[in-house]
């Protein structure tokens, strides 16, 4: 099957801009995390949705950053007044969490979108 | 808070021979998972192989082993046979069992390169 899409794969925007990012699970999966990999860096975690449950959001570096999960599928980042700060790789991954005490499943990521604010 | 570490910013190897990776995470939990994902330059992280924290056995994947030390912390990843495929960065990372999901916290990654 399909695995987890993203778009747009390169977004170039100007300081100040909105922006919306996007990302496609694999179908049927109950959780979906947002992660963002700055030049040099390793992976720090943004948010995380998980079924009907309320989105763990203790990632997201400032509030212009916000995401959404519509019908417990489709996620949109959206980052607010863009700065250059915010230029990064931005990769979504998603799972299949059927246990309700004990996370097991590994996350599956998709091939990210580059973000860079000029 | 967690936290993982990967003191090889970059590593080489020659095709054929054997490389291991190095990673230590720190945790107040006994009941966790760790993993290696491999990102080639097209930017998408693949899982190589995982270990349960609650199995002695060392994870196995083809060409690809772990050797995990839980009193120590310690995580690495032997890669046998190297090929030229297996150039990429290397992450190591942490995912707690708790809850019903859990994120995942990375180190900063080992960049692999292999020669002919």
């Amino acid at each position: 099957g399909a695995g987890v899409s993203q778009s747009p794969s390169n977004k170039v925007t100007e300081k100040g801009k909105d922006v919306e990012l996007r990302c496609d699970p694999i179908s049927g999966h109950t959780a979906l995390y947002w992660y963002r990999q700055s030049l040099g860096q390793g992976l720090e975690f943004l948010i995380y949705f998980q079924g009907n449950s309320a989105p763990d959001k203790s990632g997201l570096p400032s509030d212009r950053f916000s995401a959404e999960r519509t019908g417990g599928s489709v996620s949109t980042l959206t980052i607010q007044r863009t700065q250059q700060e915010d230029s990064a790789v931005y990769l979504c991954a998603s799972s299949l969490e059927e246990r309700v005490y004990r996370a097991t499943e590994t996350q599956y990521f998709g091939p990210g979108t580059r973000l860079l604010v000029l | 808070a967690q936290t993982v570490t990967q003191s090889q910013p970059e590593m080489s190897v020659q095709e054929a021979e054997t490389v291991t990776l190095s990673c230590t995470y720190d945790t107040s939990e006994s009941d966790y998972y760790l993993f290696w994902y491999k990102q080639p330059p097209s930017r998408q992280m693949i899982l190589v192989i995982r270990q349960e924290a609650y199995k002695q056995q060392n994870a196995t994947e083809n060409r690809f082993s772990v050797n995990f030390q839980k009193a120590a912390k310690s995580f690495s990843l032997k890669i046998s046979d190297s090929q030229l495929g297996d150039a990429a960065m290397y992450f190591c990372a942490y995912r707690s069992a708790a809850g019903t999901a859990s994120k995942l916290t990375f180190g900063t990654g080992t960049r692999l390169q292999v020669t002919l």
